[in-house]
């Protein structure tokens, strides 16, 4: 039974244009969202946060939406960069469970030059 | 010093040995976690350690064992393993574990049990 899911295992995007990383979850308890960006052969890196009780968080060239109606959070970066190519996990915490997070399955991001 | 350092970077083991995988952080985090990721998967949590006492299992086997000796470092038990245990083992640290904080990530230890 999969809490979070990103149903895209993969996304390729243009340098300079926008990516767009899709999450839903099915568990209305968490309340917290994550993500987390991975390269090969590294520790997930933690990239931008947002609670339940907001529906944006910006942090420079990251957004972060929640949609808490529709159990869906999305992460755009802009402009995209090549630098950004990497496995993008999101990642959710439930309320009363501190620390433990839920990841999804990841969603390869290549931006070609 | 914003890391989360883990040693041994890979480790081999046969299915009779003991080992331990080891994790160290200087944050001042009082929260850190042991999370296991097999090939194409998310990370999977094992255990959380808050303020240095074990507050979350996640129903892991017991040839894992856990131990946090101090609020630095957390130590990763391994006795009898079975193949199926080879998957990459991360820890984590965050500042509490009783509050929504982002969690750091070591770069993991890659395990082979044969």
């Amino acid at each position: 039974d999969q809490q979070v899911k990103q149903n895209s295992p993969s996304l390729s995007v243009q340098e300079g244009r926008i990516s767009i990383l899709n999450c839903d979850y099915t568990n209305s308890m968490f309340d917290y969202f994550l993500w987390y960006k991975k390269y090969p052969a590294e520790g997930p890196t933690f990239l931008i946060s947002i609670s339940s009780i907001k529906d944006k968080n910006e942090d420079g060239r990251f957004t972060v939406f929640l949609n808490k109606s529709a159990k869906h959070l999305s992460l755009h970066i802009v402009p995209s960069q090549p630098g950004d190519s990497a496995v993008y996990f999101c990642a959710a915490s439930p309320r009363g469970r501190g620390g433990k997070l839920i990841f999804g399955q990841g969603t390869e991001l290549s931006v070609k030059p | 010093d914003t890391e989360v350092t883990q040693t041994p970077k890979h480790l081999v083991m046969g299915m009779t040995n003991k080992k331990s995988l080891k994790c160290e952080q200087h944050m001042g985090h009082r929260a850190m976690y042991w999370y296991k990721q097999k090939a194409k998967k998310p990370p999977e949590l094992m255990f959380v350690y808050s303020y240095e006492k074990l507050s979350i299992n996640e129903s892991v086997p017991s040839r894992f064992s856990p131990e946090c000796p101090n609020s630095s470092l957390l130590n990763l038990h391994l006795h009898a393993l079975q193949p199926e245990d080879s998957a990459l083992y991360l820890c984590a640290s965050s500042q509490d574990g009783t509050v929504l904080t982002e969690a750091f990530f070591g770069q993991g230890t890659r395990l082979t049990v044969v």
